[in-house]
């Protein structure tokens, strides 16, 4: 079974930083596009970012806002993902989720995760 | 950026009965050179993640029940529960992923009535 499961989720303070994790199993993670989405009951549902595969060059895509202040990044090795959040705002606060890319780089995300719960407030 | 909206925000249908979402996005997510549309469609019960449904907007996930069912092409789609079950409760979405950002839909949440 494919399975990703998130880690990392805090209350942190308004221009702090977390970093997430999501370990993937159940699947070749070195040759999945993987993304991150976050949910907030006023937003919805919103983009993150994605990684490419490495052999597809693992590039990096960004929501425009939240572009230089996130970074997502990989270890194939350890089939872990990584969402590294600096300067965060209230804003961000929500539940963040890592997605797997349906059949390679098809956008339609077939694997989610349970999510992680990530809170920004003073 | 391709917005995607849904209606009606809310729904509620009696057990047995048909339930019809509909999405539209604010340009076509159709491709001309493999004729597929990038829309998907995703569910989520309380407390859990979404879970893919269908893409290539008619196309079923393995394992989903042959009575959710997509349609539609270029700008305009539709889910379709032909026999709602009380399973079915949850809030749907619809996806486009045809360029990035990829962006959703707001929602329809579907109750039993």
């Amino acid at each position: 079974e494919m399975q990703l499961v998130e880690s990392g989720g805090d209350l942190v303070k308004p221009g702090g930083s977390l970093r997430l994790s999501c370990a993937g199993s159940g699947f070749t993670f070195a040759n999945a596009w993987l993304s991150w989405v976050r949910q907030t009951p006023g937003k919805g549902l919103e983009w993150v970012g994605r990684i490419k595969s490495k052999t597809d060059g693992e590039t990096t895509e960004y929501a425009a806002p939240l572009k230089g202040r996130f970074t997502i990044s990989r270890d194939d090795p350890k089939n872990t993902l990584y969402l590294q959040m600096d300067g965060l705002k209230t804003e961000d606060t929500a539940m963040y989720y890592c997605t797997k890319y349906y059949d390679g780089s098809v956008g339609a995300l077939d694997v989610w995760g349970q999510g992680t719960m990530v809170t920004v407030s003073s | 950026d391709i917005v995607v909206t849904q209606s009606p925000d809310s729904l509620a249908v009696s057990l047995g009965e048909r339930a019809t979402i509909n999405c539209k996005s604010s340009q076509s997510v159709l491709y001309s050179s493999n004729n597929k549309n990038y829309l998907a469609w995703y569910q989520q019960k309380a407390g859990q993640p979404p879970k893919l449904l269908i893409y290539w907007a008619s196309t079923r996930e393995s394992g989903v029940p042959d009575r959710f069912s997509g349609s539609g092409s270029g700008t305009e789609f539709t889910l379709t529960i032909s026999s709602l079950q009380a399973e079915d409760v949850a809030v749907y979405y619809c996806q486009q992923y045809y360029t990035l950002p990829l962006t959703f839909g707001g929602g329809t949440k579907v109750e039993i009535k």
